[in-house]
């Protein structure tokens, strides 16, 4: 069975701070991963998917890289910005299973202006 | 291009009452992905359906749960019977294929049972 694990739960940082998040999966056997951007609220956003060929990716401040074979993927954000201060959720999607994604429980980050 | 829409935002209901939680996918999406938040949890995968069918329920509890798309009108997540365990963020995705690599989630449907 698939577990996805983020840490930290909680991350608070000052603005302009980079950090990284992790996500740990048990089963390296995926198809894809992606980081989602949840506000309170609100729904999931796309931030970034990473498909299991692939080592990482890039949009503007953001870099997930992907490490399968020790299950791990990490979510880089430089300069955070106090609008980046939201949940972030990483899930992961079988190659051998139906469509659902599996979830970490998220890494609430807050940035402090 | 409407996003994923899903009503109402927010449901209370009593113990033992019907919840009915509606998701109307993109436009041109045939397949709906149910997930339930529950507090402090991550999300969970309930039930996977196409038009008229339901192709994976897997993450579906056995009982007092259920679920429909039609082939006109939107998907209907419906709990029979609700308990104070059944209060979370219920969350529907779309995708227009199978496997493809993104779901588009709608804001969540927010059930509070008292």
């Amino acid at each position: 069975k698939q577990e996805v694990t983020q840490i930290p739960a909680a991350l608070s940082v000052p603005e302009g701070e980079n950090l990284v998040l992790n996500c740990s999966f048990t089963d390296s056997a995926i198809y894809n991963l992606q980081w989602f951007r949840q506000d309170p609220g609100k729904g999931l956003t796309s931030l970034l998917l990473i498909q299991s060929s692939q080592r990482e990716q890039t949009s503007g401040r953001l870099n997930a890289s992907l490490d399968k074979s020790s299950g791990r993927s990490t979510l880089y954000i430089a300069a955070s910005q106090p609008g980046d201060s939201a949940t972030y959720l990483c899930a992961v999607r079988l190659t051998n299973t139906g469509n659902q994604f599996y979830f970490g429980t998220g890494t609430s980050l807050t940035v402090i202006p | 291009n409407a996003g994923v829409m899903q009503n109402p935002r927010h449901l209370v209901r009593r113990r033992g009452q019907e919840a009915r939680l509606r998701c109307s996918p993109m436009k041109g999406h045939s397949h709906v992905y149910w997930y339930r938040q529950l507090p402090e949890e991550g999300l969970k995968f309930m039930v996977y359906l196409q038009k008229e069918n339901i192709i994976d329920e897997s993450g579906m509890p056995k009982e007092r749960f259920s679920a429909e798309f039609p082939k006109e009108g939107p998907s209907i997540l419906r709990i029979q019977q609700v308990v104070r365990g059944d209060s979370a963020a219920y969350f529907c995705a779309s995708s227009p294929r199978a496997y493809t690599d993104t779901q588009y989630f709608g804001p969540g449907t927010r059930l509070t049972v008292l």
